[in-house]
């Protein structure tokens, strides 16, 4: 079982669309979470830290639940320049970047 | 801002040869990671280093070593290279410096290599 998981899709959303991702992770010591955005052949890019009080970035929203050690990315009326795959990242207490195996969006016009 | 610095980008090489390659971490980033990203793969945590000494290790080869050098940088040296070394190699650096933050990690652009 890998230590963080992700369903890999494809999601396949029509533009305007709100879509949401989750991610578990297995290791409780987990001490920061993250979402990155990754197109393809390119690096993985911060989209944006998750908080225990879960926060927002224009039409993103991250929540974390530490006592069921899961993590979900909401995106809010989709554009087509949201395609891309999403890495939900956690950092262990060694500070080791954990990746997902990502999960793929594909906003349709 | 200053990014992530890998090199080179692109790399061919022969089976058994070596390769070595570079990272320059963002200015005053204390730590460094290196990931390896096979073909529909997500990246796979090899090694990292902290002030310069290694902090973790991943599923790095035994024909892999690295080191983080007095001026932050990181090379990864690949010897006896495999065909399924094949990869994208990228580097991250973040300021762990301070346990209170929520650091992230910033990517370089990372390096292909192709071994034939």
């Amino acid at each position: 079982r890998k230590e963080v998981e992700q369903d890999p899709g494809p999601f396949n959303v029509p533009e305007g669309a709100t879509v949401a991702f989750n991610c578990t992770y297995s290791n409780s010591a987990s001490q920061s979470f993250f979402w990155y955005r990754q197109d393809c052949r390119k690096e993985p890019k911060l989209l944006m830290s998750v908080y225990s009080s879960g926060n927002e970035d224009g039409r993103f929203t991250a929540q974390l639940n530490r006592a069921s050690q899961y993590i979900s990315l909401l995106i809010r009326d989709s554009k087509l320049s949201d395609s891309a795959t999403y890495l939900c990242v956690v950092k262990g207490n060694t500070g080791k970047l954990i990746f997902g195996q990502g999960t793929t969006l594909q906003v349709k016009p | 801002a200053a990014g992530v610095i890998q090199s080179p980008r692109h790399l061919i090489k022969e089976k058994r040869e070596t390769a070595t390659l570079k990272c320059y971490p963002i200015p005053r980033h204390d730590t460094v990671y290196w990931y390896q990203q096979g073909p529909g793969q997500d990246p796979q945590f090899l090694i990292s280093f902290y002030e310069k000494m290694q902090s973790d290790k991943g599923s790095i080869p035994d024909r892999f070593s690295a080191q983080q050098f007095s001026d932050y940088h990181s090379e990864l040296n690949m010897s006896s290279l495999e065909l399924g070394d094949s990869a994208l190699y990228f580097c991250a650096s973040s300021l762990e410096g301070r346990l209170d933050m929520n650091t992230e990690a910033f990517f370089g652009q990372g390096t292909r290599l192709t071994v034939v």
